[in-house]
């Protein structure tokens, strides 16, 4: 299946750690990367590649992936990151993209 | 700083023709490291890639959209446009331009997004 899947909804104690994951056959061939989408706004790149950061994104945010399934972790999660986050990765073909379904993560 | 926005008419109606255009600044659309693409989001829903472009005019189009979506680039104004024809109430959404750059493999830069509604 081209389709990369995530669970709808994630909750997270206010500094605790929470891993999203996003899983996909597509994901054994290509990397994830990952979108953070606040109400209102367009989203914003989080995570890249194997586990690369763009600049301002805080170091708690990091990747890893394995087999057919990539994961964004945040480490110590805080207020702010509570938000839509997407991943997006290559089809099986290579030529198109496929963004998940979205995780939306609840800070508590 | 490349920031990327986006233009066009708010409303269409039922099967006519939508049409954006994406303007950067700050940077060159020549550059030839990133593709230029399109992803649409209808409200309360996820987000969804209609297709790019890089500057040579090579495209790739989501399969469920291919028929209806033409992506093309103006380099000398530095502008790169949507055009999805036969539009429904379900092409209702933000539709965001985006860069995609290469080597990162990854949407580095998004518009801030215009929504447009299908609607008589």
């Amino acid at each position: 299946s081209s389709e990369l899947t995530q669970d709808p909804a994630v909750s997270v104690a206010l500094g605790q750690t929470v891993r999203i994951t996003c899983q996909g056959d597509s994901l054994r061939s290509y990397y994830a990367s990952w979108y953070q989408q606040k109400p209102g706004q367009a989203p914003v790149l989080v995570i890249y590649g194997k586990n690369n950061r763009p600049s301002g994104i805080p170091d708690r945010f990091s990747g890893s992936s394995s087999g057919n399934t990539a994961s964004l972790t945040i480490t110590g999660a805080q207020a702010e990151d509570e938000a839509d986050y997407y991943c997006n990765s290559r089809d099986s073909s290579g030529n198109h993209r496929k963004f998940g379904g979205g995780t939306k993560l609840t800070v508590l | 700083q490349v920031q990327l926005q986006e233009s066009g008419p708010g409303l269409v109606k039922p099967s006519q023709t939508l049409s954006l255009t994406c303007t950067v600044s700050g940077g060159s659309i020549s550059s030839g490291s990133y593709y230029w693409s399109w992803i649409r989001q209808p409200a309360g829903k996820g987000l969804e890639w209609i297709g790019r472009i890089y500057t040579s005019g090579s495209t790739n189009y989501n399969p469920s959209l291919k028929s209806r979506v033409t992506i093309s680039v103006d380099t000398s104004k530095n502008q790169f446009s949507l055009k999805l024809s036969s539009v429904t109430a379900a092409d209702t959404a933000v539709y965001y331009c985006a860069r995609e750059r290469m080597t990162n493999d990854a949407f580095d830069i998004w518009g801030q997004g215009t929504m447009v509604t299908v609607s008589s």
